[in-house]
């Protein structure tokens, strides 16, 4: 069974940094592309961003470049998001996917919440 | 970067009826679209790719179709757990933009 699960997600204050992982399992992690995405409180669905299976490619939503950094661990299976100079725009739960390039985004992990508050 | 607009933004509708959601692209997307489910506190759930692929598992009553601009998801026989938000998302390019989404609820 394919499984998604995200953690390190929390309060933290405005211009402070965290930390996302999400974990896979039941599935060759190796052989897909993930995808970040969030949802504020209340609103849509946003794109984050997305990685490549060997890490050589990364694209990034407008909002968050220079701020957010995508990264994967092979050996653990595991994903990343590294987010810098959070502001309260930020506040969202943050899920991670993966990114079936044929058809969108076929797993979800269950989010975690990340609140950027003074 | 490629813009996605619903509509509508909320649809009331009754147990049985047939609802439809459009979904519209700024540019080309060819037939790279994807319609997910979404219920309150819940992850997203895919239902439909490649504009009209149902994902397995997914009622067949849920359908779609549309290619470049112009896309729409269909559902045939509201069912009481149909009632969610529906959102569109293009994979034609990199940047993976989603609609705006459309609220079903019940009338």
């Amino acid at each position: 069974e394919v499984q998604l699960a995200e953690s390190g997600g929390g309060l933290v204050q405005p211009g402070g940094s965290l930390r996302l992982s999400c974990a896979g399992s039941g599935f060759n992690f190796n052989g897909y592309w993930m995808t970040w995405v969030r949802q504020a409180p209340g609103k849509g669905l946003e794109w984050v961003a997305t990685i490549r299976q060997d890490g050589s490619e990364k694209y990034y939503v407008d909002s968050v470049k220079g701020r957010f950094t995508i990264s994967r661990d092979t050996a653990k299976t595991s994903l990343h998001l590294q987010m810098n100079n959070l502001g309260a725009e930020d506040t969202a739960v943050y899920y991670c996917a993966r990114d079936n390039r044929l058809q969108g985004f076929d797993y979800w992990g269950q989010g975690t919440q990340v609140t950027v508050s003074s | 970067d490629i813009q996605m607009t619903q509509s509508p933004s909320t649809l009331s509708a009754s147990v049985g009826d047939r609802v439809t959601i459009t979904c519209r692209a700024s540019q080309s997307i060819s037939a790279w679209l994807a319609w997910y489910q979404q219920k309150p506190g819940k992850a997203p759930k895919l239902l439909i790719y490649k504009a009209s692929s149902l994902e397995s598992g997914v009622p067949s009553r849920f359908s779609g179709s549309g290619s470049g601009t112009e896309f729409t998801l269909t559902i045939s026989g509201l069912q009481p757990d149909d009632f969610a938000t529906y959102y569109c998302q293009q994979y034609n390019s990199y940047s993976r933009t989603f609609g705006q989404g459309t609220k079903v609820e019940i009338k």
